[in-house]
C-alpha cells in the first residue's frame, strides 16, 4: 500500500539533545513537508522539499534541519536551539503540482523530559 | 501567504446536512481552496479541493463563492464518524504547494 510512514510513533528526549524524526513515502511524491502542531492549534509549516538536494523555510524553521537526499525519505532534527520541542509533528507529501492533494503521515509526538 | 478565517466550533444533528464557512479575503489567483479534517492524535486527512467552480466527490461538496474570497464545505448528511477538526487551507501553486493551517472548526454531531 502507498503512503507515508513516520517513526517513531512517541519519542522522549532529555533536553538539550538533537533528535531525528523520521519520514518515508512510497507514493513518488516530489514534495514533502514538516509540520508542527501544538494543543488546541492548526499546523505550522517548519520546512518543504520540493526536489531532491532543495529545501525551503517554512515559517517556524529556528531550531530544526532538514535533509532530502532521497526523493522518498526528508528527516527532521530538532535540535537544541529549538527552545520549546514538546509538541506533535505531521510529515505531508504531495505531488510536484500543488494543487494537488497532500498526504500526511501518522504523526510522531515528540517529549522532550 | 494568505490566510482563512474559520468558525472555532459547530454543532450538528445526525443525518442533517452541515455547512462550514471559511473566509479568505485575501486569496489570490494561484491559491487552490483545500479542505482537511484530523481525528485526535491523527494526520489530517484530505476532504476536498478546489480553484473557482464548485466541486462535488464521495466525501463533500464545496461552494466557492463567486469572488473567491470565502468558500463553504458541505457534508450532506452528517454521521458520528464525521466528528472533527475541520481545516480550511489555501496551496499556492506557484509556491510548490506552501500553505498555512488555521486553528480549524471543530464539528460536533450530536446522535
Amino acid at each position: 500500500d502507498g503512503g507515508i510512514t513516520q517513526s517513531p510513533k512517541y519519542l522522549f528526549r532529555k533536553e538539550g539533545q538533537n533528535v531525528t524524526l523520521s519520514c518515508e513515502q512510497n507514493l513518488n511524491h516530489d514534495a514533502m513537508y514538516w509540520y508542527r502542531q501544538d494543543p488546541g492549534q492548526g499546523l505550522r509549516l517548519i520546512y518543504y522539499s520540493q526536489i531532491v538536494n532543495d529545501f525551503q523555510k517554512g515559517d517556524i524553521a529556528e531550531g530544526y534541519s532538514v535533509s532530502r537526499e532521497k526523493k522518498e525519505s526528508f528527516p527532521l532534527t530538532v535540535t537544541s536551539a529549538q527552545k520549546n520541542p514538546t509538541a506533535f509533528y505531521l510529515c505531508a507529501s504531495t505531488g510536484l503540482n500543488g494543487f494537488n492533494e497532500q498526504f500526511f503521515g501518522p504523526g510522531t509526538r515528540l517529549t522532550v523530559l | 501567504d494568505a490566510k482563512t478565517t474559520q468558525p472555532n466550533s459547530m454543532e450538528s444533528n445526525e443525518e442533517e446536512p452541515v455547512h462550514l464557512p471559511c473566509n479568505h479575503s485575501t486569496i489570490s489567483g494561484t491559491d487552490y481552496i483545500h479542505w482537511y479534517r484530523q481525528l485526535p492524535s491523527q494526520g489530517p486527512e484530505y476532504v476536498i479541493h478546489g480553484l473557482t467552480s464548485n466541486v462535488n466527490n464521495r466525501m463533500a461538496s464545496l461552494a466557492i463563492a463567486e469572488d473567491r474570497k470565502s468558500s463553504t464545505l458541505i457534508l450532506h448528511r452528517a454521521t458520528l464518524r464525521d466528528a472533527a477538526v475541520y481545516y480550511c487551507i489555501l496551496r499556492d501553486i506557484a509556491n510548490a504547494g506552501k500553505s498555512t493551517f488555521g486553528d480549524g472548526t471543530t464539528l460536533t454531531v450530536k446522535p
